[in-house]
């Protein structure tokens, strides 16, 4: 198993931009998540999924956009990056019932100018 | 949802028995608690979850007193290695899947 895979590890974008973030997870997990990190900070919350067709937000999920279409992957899009969006992104997986350990993916790095 | 509450920072040394206590006042009946840990660049990597009373596996113990309220995270015999932030979190676990990280705590072992 590859766990959750994340990409790209590394990017840069200029103000106004957009991209997608990929995330995919091979363990057949119902629950994703995608997370934003910043300097010295905890992991603030963006969007979930308990299913493939089902999204909600989090904490912070202005400025994103997220879809489900399968199980396997639940990629995060950035509709019109600003430099406050510079952050380390994470993805993360679970189980929809017990243990509820969630695994997460090594993370991405954007960064915008 | 329920927010936790954890030191900045401890300071230890290697060999040394460490303790990290979180308070968590507004835990619901069907949270668990549960802590993470992680190193600089990568993900949070799940160490440990309990319900109550104590949970102990291959790397650390969790002791939650009866009225939940708190939960201490122990790592017996401490290594550089285990340099890193540790998360304490409720985990909820009917309907929603949200979780809270608070800012954890920076655990520095030292020579």
């Amino acid at each position: 198993n590859a766990g959750v895979t994340q990409t790209p590890k590394f990017q840069v974008l200029k103000t106004g931009q957009s991209m997608t973030l990929q995330c995919a997870q091979d363990m057949n997990h119902e629950y994703m998540s995608w997370y934003r990190q910043d300097p010295g900070m905890g992991l603030r919350l963006i969007h979930y999924s308990v299913g493939a067709g089902i999204t909600d937000q989090g904490e912070v999920p202005n400025g994103y956009n997220v879809s489900r279409s399968t199980t396997e992957d639940f990629p995060l899009r950035l509709l019109s990056a600003a430099p406050s969006q510079t952050s380390v992104y994470f993805c993360a997986s679970r189980t929809r019932d017990g243990p509820y350990e969630q695994y997460f993916g090594p993370g991405t790095r954007l960064t915008v100018t | 949802l329920a927010k936790t509450t954890q030191p900045i920072s401890m300071d230890s040394y290697e060999g040394q028995e460490v303790n990290i206590t979180c308070s968590h006042n507004n835990i619901a009946t069907n949270d668990y608690i549960t802590w993470y840990q992680q190193f600089p660049s990568q993900g949070p990597r799940f160490i440990i979850q309990g319900y109550k009373t104590k949970v102990t596996n291959e790397v650390a113990s969790l002791f939650i007193p009866a009225d939940r309220k708190s939960s201490t995270l122990s790592l017996p015999r401490v290594s550089l290695s285990d340099t890193a932030v540790y998360y304490c979190l409720v985990a909820f676990t009917s309907g929603t899947y949200k979780y809270i990280f608070g800012t954890g705590t920076r655990l520095k072992v030292l020579a």
